[in-house]
Formats: structure tokens, C-alpha cells, sequence
């Protein structure tokens, strides 16, 4: 049965970097049908989908954070990762982890302040 | 970008009726749309997808129907685990495309 566990740091400094780790089981991160990604819910509002990326091929952004965001994967350890740059209380929000865009993580709850 | 538009807000209903909610795309997504439901402190759950096809596990109460740029979620006969947070989203063109979700349907207690 496929697993998602995100984590890192519940709390970032404004301007840091918010990074986080997804760790998958029960599937292989390599299998050339999946794609995995990060969607981001602030408190008390909608979801905000971050970026995937496609074993078969492709990591894609939205648009609107693009410039900060990176997703990257590590196939040795099952898992895959974001990193978002020059964080503000804007970026506060429960992170998940996402498979196909259809199964989540638990999420993690990421708050930005000094 | 798609924008989803979700009616109404929120919705009341009392337990053992029907609920209704609706989903519209800015354009046309085809029948790449999915609803999500998701309870306080729970991650989303998948519970439609293709726009009418049930996902695994998930019961028969809930249907859905339409295709581009209208859409339905019915809830046949509300249970009490039913209320929630309902969203869809669209997933046309993805990618290079963006998914981009509707600002939610509340379902409380009537």
C-alpha cells in the first residue's frame, strides 16, 4: 500500500529556504508511470498546487512561484524533495506530498517567521 | 491558467438528504476534472476522477457528472461522515499546464 511522509522544519525565517522531504514506501519512485509533486494548503484556505515532476520525464512549476521553486529526487532513498526560496509569511501553509495529484501525504505544517 | 469556480460557498443540508454541488472551469477541461473531500486536519482525499469515474473504495452515494466547462458532484443521501470540505480541480493539459483548484464547497449541518 503506497505511503507519503512528508518532513522538515516546521518553522523558516523570513527571506530562508522552506525544504522539505518527501519519503515514499510502498512504491518505487522510479517506476517510469509515476509523477510526484508538492501542493501547498494555507490555514483556513484553498490548495495551491506547487510543481511535479514525471519519471518518465519533466519537472513542471506553477507558474507563480517558478522562480523560487526546485523538485528534485533521490531514487536511492524512495524519496523527493522541494526547496522554496526567500520565503514570507505568504508561504506559510501545510505542505503536501502528492502522487499522480491524487494521493496525498498527511502534510506538514511550514510556518514563516523570525 | 484555468480558473475554477466553485458554488456555493457552503452548503447546508440535513442528514439522509441529497447535495448538490457544482464546479465551473473558465475554459473547456474536457473530462480532466477530479474532486477531492477533505475533513479538518486530514489531507484531501480522492474521490472522483475523468470527471465521473468513483476512485477506489469510495461509495456509490457519490456521483459525478458533466464535462467541459460544467460540473456536478451529487451526494445522494448525506451521511454523517459526508460533511466537509469539497474540491475539484482540473488537470487539463497537465502538464506542461498548471492543476489549479476551486475555492472549496463547505458541507455542514443542516
Amino acid at each position: 500500500q503506497l505511503q507519503l511522509q512528508e518532513s522538515g522544519p516546521g518553522l523558516v525565517k523570513p527571506s530562508e529556504t522552506l525544504s522539505l522531504i518527501c519519503t515514499v514506501s510502498g512504491g518505487s519512485i522510479s517506476s517510469s508511470s509515476n509523477s510526484w509533486g508538492w501542493i501547498r494548503q494555507p490555514p483556513g484556505k484553498g490548495l495551491e498546487w506547487i510543481g511535479s515532476f514525471f519519471y518518465s520525464g519533466g519537472t513542471y512549476y506553477n507558474p507563480s512561484l517558478k522562480s523560487r521553486v526546485t523538485i528534485f529526487v533521490d531514487t536511492s532513498k524512495n524519496q523527493f524533495s522541494l526547496k522554496l526560496s526567500s520565503v514570507t509569511a505568504a508561504d506559510t501553509a501545510v505542505y503536501y506530498c502528492a502522487h499522480k495529484g491524487d494521493f496525498w501525504g498527511q502534510g506538514t505544517l511550514v510556518t514563516v517567521s523570525s | 491558467e484555468i480558473v475554477m469556480t466553485q458554488s456555493p460557498a457552503t452548503l447546508s443540508v440535513s442528514p439522509g438528504e441529497r447535495a448538490t454541488l457544482s464546479c465551473r472551469a473558465s475554459q473547456s477541461v474536457s473530462s480532466n476534472l477530479a474532486w477531492f473531500q477533505q475533513k479538518p486536519g486530514q489531507a484531501p482525499r480522492l474521490l472522483i476522477y475523468g470527471a465521473s469515474t468513483r476512485a477506489t473504495g469510495i461509495p456509490a452515494r457519490f456521483s459525478g457528472s458533466g464535462s467541459g466547462t460544467e460540473f456536478t458532484l451529487t451526494i445522494s443521501s448525506l451521511q454523517s461522515e459526508d460533511f466537509a470540505v469539497y474540491y475539484c480541480r482540473q488537470s487539463n493539459n497537465w502538464p506542461p499546464g498548471p492543476l489549479t483548484f476551486g475555492g472549496g464547497t463547505k458541507v455542514e449541518i443542516k
